[in-house]
């Protein structure tokens, strides 16, 4: 079945603790994403990856480092997390940034930081 | 800079009416256009997407949209809502043109409700 998956889908942490989202596409899609949700915000993207090695900034990149070493996997990793990143995150695969294909998303991870 | 709004936080109608869930955005150039629903604890799923070619487009669970450059509009629409549309609803942006590609701008989400 075609997916991505997420995990942890749930974590309650504490500030300054790092910690890693992993994310993962079965579809060898070159493009993926990660979002975070708030109520009232929408979805705002905080990094993309056009393919393996190539990562980019979106619109709320500060406090959070991704990498893309294999084309299945962009992991989100927060270095020294805040309360200001509680947030509900989505990560989204597509076959490529340059296809006008639609987004796969993941079923989420709820993060809570204490 | 690249923006969408949706003017509505909250859309509510009755079962068998027709439903409309409005969209604006404001991309310079030809802007691909899409729709996701999200159902509670789910990730977002894909419903239609505008490229090129005909304004109104189809998609899944009998959603059409229209695409009005003049208006930079992109309403969803369905002629007969159902109790099971209910979900939260939004509208995203992609600017196909140079080092911006990558991204994609969604709005804020209109949450609809049907009544039966």
């Amino acid at each position: 079945e075609a997916q991505v998956t997420q995990n942890p889908r749930y974590l309650i942490t504490v500030t300054g603790k790092k910690l890693t989202v992993t994310c993962s596409q079965n579809m060898n899609h070159e493009y993926m994403s990660w979002y975070r949700q708030d109520p009232g915000l929408g979805l705002r993207q905080i990094y993309y990856s056009m393919n393996v090695e190539v990562t980019d900034k979106g619109d709320v990149p500060e406090g959070y480092k991704v990498s893309r070493k294999e084309k299945r996997n962009f992991p989100l990793i927060l270095e020294s997390p805040s309360p200001n990143q509680t947030s509900l995150y989505f990560c989204a695969s597509s076959l490529g940034g340059y296809n006008t294909g639609e987004l796969f998303f993941g079923e989420g991870s709820r993060l809570t930081v204490l | 800079a690249q923006s969408v709004a949706q003017p509505e936080d909250q859309v509510n109608v009755a079962e068998g009416n027709p439903l409309t869930v409005k969209c604006t955005y404001s991309v310079s150039g030809n802007p691909y256009l899409f729709w996701y629903v999200q159902y509670p604890n789910r990730g977002l799923q894909f419903l239609l997407k505008y490229i090129t070619g005909d304004n109104l487009v189809k998609g899944s669970y009998g959603f059409e949209a229209e695409f009005n450059k003049s208006q930079t509009s992109f309403h969803l629409k369905k002629p007969s809502a159902l109790v099971s549309d209910s979900a939260l609803y939004f509208c995203a942006v992609r600017d196909p043109r140079g080092s911006t590609l990558g991204r994609l701008y969604f709005g804020r989400g209109t949450q609809l409700t049907v009544w039966p």
